[in-house]
């Protein structure tokens, strides 16, 4: 079947502090993988995304890399802000398109001045 | 251009009852997605609709059921109300729901059954 194990929060990090946040997931066939980031009162929006093995999806400064051989999918920002504060789903897609997504538990990151 | 709606943002309902959720999605995008998000769950797909026809379902029960207009906006409606379907109702519209689309989420209804 299909799952994405997420690393469990909350993260609290200072400003300009490394981000890391584990992803790994089970998948039948080639799926695309999706970070979505959701912030206080609002909905979720796509942060990045990759389509096949090796690709890396990157956006605001975040990047993750789509790892076919340890089935991973880690987000990563080398320098984060207090306005990346927010709630970070990790999400697959078996079909490669946006319409049947598995996410995820959430990550809470709270970055601190 | 203008986000996607869904009505109403808030709704308190007791168990036993039935509810309609509406979304409205992204002008000229034909596929909408239905999730539940719970603390305990997560975030679960219920289910697509694409061009009037469901075309993706999760793992619900026949109480969850869904419809699509021929502008495209969506309800979902639930009936027989019980306390765990207390939710955030996500809708995600995207231009074909297919690869290479990107879906784009409305805020959300939040349903409490009491």
């Amino acid at each position: 079947g299909n799952s994405v194990t997420q690393m469990e929060g909350p993260v609290t990090l200072s400003e300009e502090a490394f981000l890391t946040i584990n992803c790994t997931y089970t998948a039948t066939g080639y799926p695309s993988l999706f970070w979505y980031v959701q912030y206080p009162g609002e909905g979720l929006q796509l942060l990045l995304k990759a389509t096949k093995a090796d690709d890396k999806g990157s956006n605001k400064g975040f990047e993750a890399t789509y790892r076919k051989e340890t089935t991973s999918f880690h987000l990563e920002k080398g320098s984060v802000q207090v306005s990346d504060s927010a709630v970070y789903f990790c999400a697959l897609s078996p079909s490669g398109g946006a319409n049947n997504l598995f996410f995820g538990t959430g990550t809470r990151l709270t970055v601190i001045p | 251009k203008a986000g996607v709606t869904q009505t109403p943002r808030y709704l308190i309902k007791t168990r036993g009852q039935q509810v309609t959720l509406s979304c409205s999605p992204i002008s000229g995008h034909r596929s909408v997605s239905w999730y539940q998000q719970t603390p305990g769950q997560g975030l679960q797909f219920l289910f697509e609709y694409f061009s009037e026809t469901q075309r993706n379902k999760g793992n619900f029960p026949g109480r969850f059921s869904g419809r699509q207009f021929s502008n495209s906006r969506s309800e979902m409606n639930v009936s027989t109300l019980e306390l765990g379907d207390s939710a955030l109702y996500l809708c995600a519209s995207s231009l074909t729901g297919t690869a290479n689309t990107e879906a784009f989420f409305g805020q959300g209804t939040r349903l409490t059954v009491v």
